[in-house]
């Protein structure tokens, strides 16, 4: 069966500093891969797609970046963290139907 | 712009009734819907997903689609506490990439 890892669970940065955030699937090979993020109360947006290695699709212009360097490993990463980029960031993986989510991160700035 | 409208809620129902969740969809070319259930601070999990016009039951749960209207719609019967929880909608367009998701409705089940 197929499962998702992401790590790790909760994350207090101070602002400036970098992130990277990695999510791998199992059990799957060449899987849509999405990042996620979610604000307190609100619903989820999408920052990132990946339909394959090395292509990755940014679908709101913001301090963060995305990689796919494996089949099936997706990282999420910033330079310098705002106060903003606070929030729970979901990486998710899309068979063709509904998304599967991993645990998710909480990432508080400070 | 392709959206997606969720009461917020809270909706609060009785423990043993019927709770009925619903959502609305702007693009008419559709083709997908989907509920999941967050619980808090945790990550969402699909529940059901129905494609066609009508009813599909599972379990305590029926998703309801009627593509006319543009809605959906979840039902939950003999409802219980542990339902709780936030209800997301997500609808599958012409992208085979991408869902668009509602903002939730936080329903509360009360003993």
């Amino acid at each position: 069966s197929q499962t998702i890892h992401q790590w790790p669970a909760t994350l207090v940065q101070p602002v400036g500093s970098p992130l990277s955030l990695e999510c791998t699937v199992e059990g799957t090979s060449n899987p849509n891969l999405y990042w996620y993020r979610q604000a307190a109360g609100r619903g989820l947006q999408l920052l990132f797609y990946s339909v394959g290695i090395g292509q990755i699709s940014s679908e709101v212009p913001q301090n963060l970046s995305a990689s796919r360097p494996q089949d099936r490993q997706f990282i999420l990463s910033s330079k310098k963290l705002l106060l903003s980029d606070s929030g729970f960031y979901l990486c998710a993986w899309n068979p063709g139907g509904g998304a599967f989510f991993g645990q998710g991160t909480r990432l508080t700035v400070v | 712009q392709k959206e997606v409208e969720q009461n917020s809620g809270p909706l609060s129902v009785p423990e043993g009734a019927i709770a009925s969740l619903n959502c609305t969809y702007s693009d008419r070319g559709s083709q997908s819907f989907f509920w999941y259930r967050q619980y808090s601070g945790k990550s969402p999990e699909l529940i059901m997903f129905i494609y066609s016009n009508g009813d599909k039951e599972d379990g305590r749960f029926t998703a309801q689609l009627n593509k006319a209207s543009q809605y959906v719609s979840l039902l939950i019967r003999d409802s219980q506490p542990s339902d709780s929880a936030t209800y997301l909608c997500a609808v599958k367009t012409d992208s085979n990439y991408q869902l668009i998701w509602g903002a939730g409705t936080k329903l509360i089940i009360k003993p």
